[in-house]
């Protein structure tokens, strides 16, 4: 199965910041990488598919990029709203994986 | 808009079985395929496997092959899934949810104890 490593694990940020959360998969994905947010309680929410494409309904201060083995999810000023836990997840390849996730934080 | 309605917790024993359902609404039930994904604290999100809503074709993690069995129910479109010969690693929330991930079920959370 190909590894999905994310990297923070936990990101500490306030409201106006920008962000990044980074996702390595354990070889090539052919950008077939989801973002997606979950809050307590919650299920996840698909916010990023296929690298950098834009869910329905999703703000636009989401983006993602990447290539090959390595992806990144941003957020260009992040809003109350947006603290939660972020996945990475590969289906390029079966069975799909996630990566651990990132814990995103108020400061 | 597409909605999942999943059922609700469940309490098992060990060596038992459990069948979770989702309840697919707002769209034709065979236009998407079913995915199914196990979160527990310790290992994080994983993925089961998925069912073909049409045909009822289905494709397992080698994981959860013999662990997980799912089926469909078109006249009601609801989507299954069978946990059997449980241990308490199987407690966990179990997600469905749509194949391309843009819409998931609430959860149902399955807890194996004596």
């Amino acid at each position: 199965d190909i590894q999905m490593t994310q990297s923070p694990s936990l990101l500490s940020a306030s409201v106006g910041d920008r962000v990044t959360i980074n996702c390595k998969a354990s070889q090539n994905i052919n950008k077939y990488l989801n973002w997606y947010q979950q809050k307590l309680g919650e299920a996840p929410k698909l916010l990023i598919y296929n690298t950098n494409n834009l869910q329905t309904g999703i703000p636009s201060r989401f983006s993602g990029s990447g290539s090959g083995t390595d992806y990144t999810l941003t957020i260009s000023s992040l809003q109350p709203e947006d603290f939660g836990t972020y996945f990475c997840f590969q289906h390029n390849s079966w069975p799909g994986t996630f990566g651990g996730g990132t814990k995103l934080e108020l400061k | 808009q597409v909605q999942l309605q999943q059922s609700g917790a469940e309490l098992a024993k060990p060596g038992s079985s459990v069948k979770i359902s989702c309840k697919a609404s707002g769209y034709t039930f065979t236009s998407y395929y079913i995915s199914w994904i196990k979160q527990t604290t310790g290992q994080g999100l994983e993925y089961i496997g998925y069912i073909n809503t049409g045909s009822g074709g289905t494709n397992y993690n080698e994981k959860f092959k013999g662990k997980a069995t799912l089926t469909v129910d078109k006249s009601s479109s609801t989507a299954f899934m069978q946990l059997s010969s449980l241990t308490p690693d199987d407690s966990a929330v179990y997600y469905c949810a749509t194949f391309k991930g843009d819409a998931w079920g609430q959860g149902a959370s399955v807890t194996v104890s004596s």
